[in-house]
């Protein structure tokens, strides 16, 4: 079945620091593919999504790649700022199905340092 | 404010008993889904419901049960509560988009505590 994988956290990072999170999917078909981030007490939040291969989602500095050769859609971000500590999900779902479900990783706990 | 309501913020009920959590979706979207957060399992499907008809579903206990009403609201029920159900429950809402990469807007979600 389909499935996501991303890296492990919590990811710790300083002020202005460089952002990578990591994210693999296995899916049949060409799925849709989204990050969404859960602020502490809150549901989560769409952050940026891709619809096809080689489609670039970007939101308040982050951007994802959709990789289709490599089945991937790592996010980055290339200054971070305390404000974006958080926990970050990559997700799919299935194109082309109206109102689809979506299929969560695990989740990547971000924590931002002043 | 996402748009989708859902009630109670917080339930702490014993082993064995019923719980109903309850979800209204954003104004015009016909589907909800019910998502279970825990430490262990992360963010797992639960149900779809779209339009009133069940559309999906995924690792539901059979001790648990949800519906959609004509009304587009949804609850879920969940039964015969053990320990290992604790946990935050989310409610989404989304409306139809060609193409796929429909946008889920979720509530803040209810925790429950089982004791």
């Amino acid at each position: 079945g389909n499935s996501v994988t991303q890296m492990e956290g919590p990811v710790t990072l300083s002020e202005e620091a460089f952002l990578t999170i990591n994210c693999t999917y296995t899916a049949t078909g060409y799925p849709s593919l989204f990050w969404y981030v859960q602020y502490p007490g809150e549901g989560l939040q769409l952050l940026l999504k891709a619809t096809k291969a080689d489609d670039k989602g970007s939101n308040k500095g982050f951007e994802a790649t959709y990789r289709k050769e490599t089945t991937s859609f790592h996010l980055e971000k290339g200054s971070v700022q305390v404000s974006d500590s958080a926990v970050y999900f990559c997700a799919l779902s299935d194109r082309g199905n109206q109102g689809g479900k979506l299929i969560f990783g695990q989740g990547t706990e971000l924590s931002v340092k002043p | 404010d996402s748009g989708v309501t859902q009630t109670p913020k917080h339930l702490i009920t014993a082993t064995g008993q019923r719980v109903t959590l309850r979800c209204s979706p954003r104004s015009g979207d016909l589907s909800v889904y019910w998502y279970q957060q825990s430490l262990d399992q992360g963010l797992q499907f639960l149900i779809q419901y779209y339009n009133g008809e069940e559309r999906a579903k995924g690792n539901i206990l059979e001790r648990f049960s949800a519906q959609q009403f004509p009304d587009l609201h949804s609850e879920l029920n969940l039964s015969s509560l053990e320990l290992g159900d604790s946990a935050l429950y989310f409610c989404a809402s989304s409306a139809p988009q060609g193409g796929g990469g429909e946008k889920l807007f979720f509530g803040s979600g209810t925790q429950l505590s089982v004791l």
